[in-house]
């Protein structure tokens, strides 16, 4: 079966760093995306990882390794508007986006 | 209109009524989609459409059907609503670029009771 892995809930401090990682299982792979959803509101689209390597967009980073089936996003000098949840999904052999059920970022001041 | 939007916002619904969600986007992609979102779990797949005239069915099709008869609007109808449909839904839709990324509509929450 397909199957995306992140954990569920992290916290972190204003101002701090933190990687939130997330590993896949799918039949195939046709790129990677990352979201971020604040509570009550639609996914905003963050990254987009199809090469291995990092993509650097501002604060946020994002890696991939397709031979570990793994991708992390990397937030830094965090802010208390970074709280919400971040979602990590994979284009399958199909192209239909396989999603993680979502990884929820606390910030603490 | 800029992007997409969706009605109604929020709706309580009796199990069996029929209840339709709308979606409209107007930025002319061709690819549109239905999620279900629940907590603890990811977005599901629906129902999308790859182009105007065409809808293919995704992960968790049964009990819902769509329609594309234009590029602009996809809307989602629940025949006889169930308290498993209690969820909330999101309509995306997707650019012709190289990325293919999903920009998604505030979302429906929908209750049946």
């Amino acid at each position: 079966g397909q199957n995306i892995d992140q954990p569920t809930e992290m916290t972190a401090t204003e101002g701090a760093i933190v990687q939130i990682n997330c590993t896949y299982q799918t039949s195939g792979f046709n790129g990677l995306f990352w979201y971020q959803q604040h509570a009550g509101e639609a996914p905003t689209f963050l990254s987009y990882n199809v090469l291995d390597g990092l993509e650097e967009k501002g604060r946020f980073s994002s890696f991939l390794s397709r031979s570990k089936g793994y991708s992390y996003l990397l937030l830094k000098e965090l802010q208390m508007k970074d709280s919400a949840s971040y979602l990590c999904a994979v284009r399958d052999s199909n192209y239909q986006l396989i999603w993680g059920a979502g990884t929820k970022l606390i910030i603490k001041p | 209109i800029a992007g997409i939007t969706q009605a109604p916002t929020s709706q309580i619904l009796a199990a069996g009524r029929r209840m339709t969600l709308r979606c409209t986007q107007d930025m002319r992609h061709n690819a549109m989609y239905w999620y279900r979102q629940d907590l603890g779990l990811g977005l599901r797949l629906i129902h999308y459409s790859n182009t105007a005239g065409t809808t293919g069915k995704g992960e968790v099709p049964d009990g819902y059907s769509v329609s594309r008869a234009n590029t602009d609007d996809f809307p989602l109808t629940l025949a006889s609503a169930v308290p498993s449909q209690t969820s909330v839904y999101f309509c995306a839709s997707s650019d012709d670029g190289g990325s293919d990324t999903q920009y998604f509509g505030p979302g429906t929450r929908l209750t049946v009771l």
